[in-house]
């Protein structure tokens, strides 16, 4: 079965701070790996994918993720957040079952 | 393209009721998928389909829970009888066979009382 972790919960930073957050995943085999992000009060919209290729990915609004497969990893960074990134960031996998498995999500909230 | 659509965009209910949520996926999508989303559980599937079969269930909380899809354009996620722990978002989402990943469509709020 495929299962996903993210660590951290609730994240509060400063405008102009870095961001990292981060995922783990559970799954034996070859993976697609995705980071959605959930804006107040709306629906989840797609931040990037990983399917293979570069194991450093690059999606909207400046944030990028890493692959690491020998750490089960793809952490969401980005190098300075603005007010505007306040929501709530889900990281997700899908192995050989179609079906994408969430994980618990990470509420980022930026402070002007 | 208008997206995925669903409907309604908010429910309140009284237990007991049956409650009916729809969804329409984007036009050319082969798979569509329910999840339902609750601060205690986060984001759980509930059921998917291709091509207008179910393939996985196994995430139907009981059998109050159906869902159906009759052609490529429509589906719904019946809940019969409601009861307040079925208070939750939930979406529906669909995607293409050549896998890029999920649209998502705003979301029904249903609030059981």
């Amino acid at each position: 079965a495929q299962s996903v972790s993210q660590h951290n919960h609730h994240v509060i930073l400063s405008e102009a701070a870095s961001l990292e957050l981060g995922c783990n995943y559970s799954y034996g085999g070859t993976v697609n790996l995705f980071w959605y992000v959930q804006y107040p009060g709306q629906h989840l919209q797609l931040l990037l994918k990983y399917f293979s290729g570069d194991p450093l990915v690059k999606g909207i609004k400046g944030f990028e993720a890493e692959f690491i497969k020998s750490k089960f990893s793809f952490n969401l960074r980005k190098p300075s957040v603005q007010w505007s990134d306040t929501a709530e960031y889900f990281c997700a996998v899908n192995g050989r079952r179609r079906a994408l498995t969430f994980g618990s999500g990470t509420r980022l909230q930026v402070q002007p | 393209d208008a997206g995925v659509i669903q409907s309604p965009r908010h429910e309140v209910t009284e237990m007991g009721q049956e409650v009916t949520l729809r969804c329409k996926p984007i036009s050319g999508h082969d798979y569509l998928f329910w999840y339902r989303q609750t601060m205690m559980r986060g984001l759980e599937l509930l059921i998917y389909f291709n091509n207008n079969v179910p393939i996985d269930d196994s995430g139907m909380p009981e059998d109050r829970f159906s869902a159906k899809m009759p052609n490529a354009s429509f589906s719904t996620l019946k809940i019969q009888p409601s009861e307040p722990r079925d208070s939750a978002v939930y979406f529906c989402a669909s995607s293409p066979s050549g896998f890029v990943g999920y649209t998502f469509g705003s979301g029904t709020r249903l609030t059981v009382v």
